[in-house]
């Protein structure tokens, strides 16, 4: 089975700290996902990679960065960590070009709290 | 921009069927269906491509109407074990690889 792996599963940080989540998945997919999730808004997109340096903003980038230098990891950065970004951090990944299977693999999630 | 939801939330006793909708603004390639269970991750229930096709497993269905940029998921004789929320994923272009979730339909199953 697929396994898409968040390096911490509650994070406390401060105002002003930089912070970093990690995701790494271990099945060779192009795609991976850096999703936010808060009550009554779903889940929205930050940032998406299709190759290893490349990354797309999603609908709510402002305040995150990326990077995935390599194609099994790929990392959220939160460059000055401001309170309303405490949330839940869901990453995932898939094999894009596999047409009988486009289908996502979620990590358990992140639950940061900035104070 | 999110695809939008409906209903927001729904209550059902156990053996009543359930219909939730997601649409869009765009014209659509593709749409994912996923339920998450509380404190746990989302996981995956199907996947509806550009041609109006119709899927479905056990009692749990979906339509795609790509005219209409719409899909229905549809859950026949609702299980206890059906309970959670349930988000869709539209793609707007095939190789845009973009995947946005909407807001969500939290169904509850009472005995």
């Amino acid at each position: 089975d697929v396994k898409v792996t968040q390096s911490s599963r509650y994070l406390v940080k401060r105002t002003g700290e930089k912070v970093f989540l990690e995701c790494v998945q271990d099945m060779d997919h192009e795609n991976m996902f850096w999703y936010r999730q808060d009550p009554g808004l779903g889940l929205r997109l930050i940032y998406f990679s299709y190759d290893v340096k490349m990354k797309e903003k999603g609908d709510i980038p402002e305040g995150y960065s990326v990077s995935r230098e390599k194609k099994e990891r790929f990392s959220l950065i939160l460059e000055s960590a401001s309170t309303n970004q405490t949330s839940m951090y869901l990453c995932a990944s898939r094999d894009y070009w596999d047409s009988t299977n486009e289908k996502l693999f979620f990590g358990s999630g992140t639950q940061l709290s900035v104070l | 921009q999110q695809p939008v939801q409906s209903p927001q939330a729904v209550i059902l006793r156990e053996g009543e069927d359930a219909v939730i909708n997601c649409s869009s603004s765009k014209a659509l390639y593709s749409v994912h269906w996923y339920r998450q269970k509380h404190g746990e991750a989302p996981v995956f229930l199907m996947i509806l491509l550009k041609g109006g096709e119709q899927k479905g497993h056990d009692k749990i269905s979906a339509s795609f109407n790509e005219k209409k940029q719409q899909s229905s998921l549809y859950l026949t004789a609702s299980q206890l074990s059906y309970s959670g929320t349930y988000f869709c994923g539209t793609e707007s272009v095939f190789g845009n690889e973009k995947l946005t979730f909407g807001t969500g339909t939290r169904l509850t199953i009472i005995p």
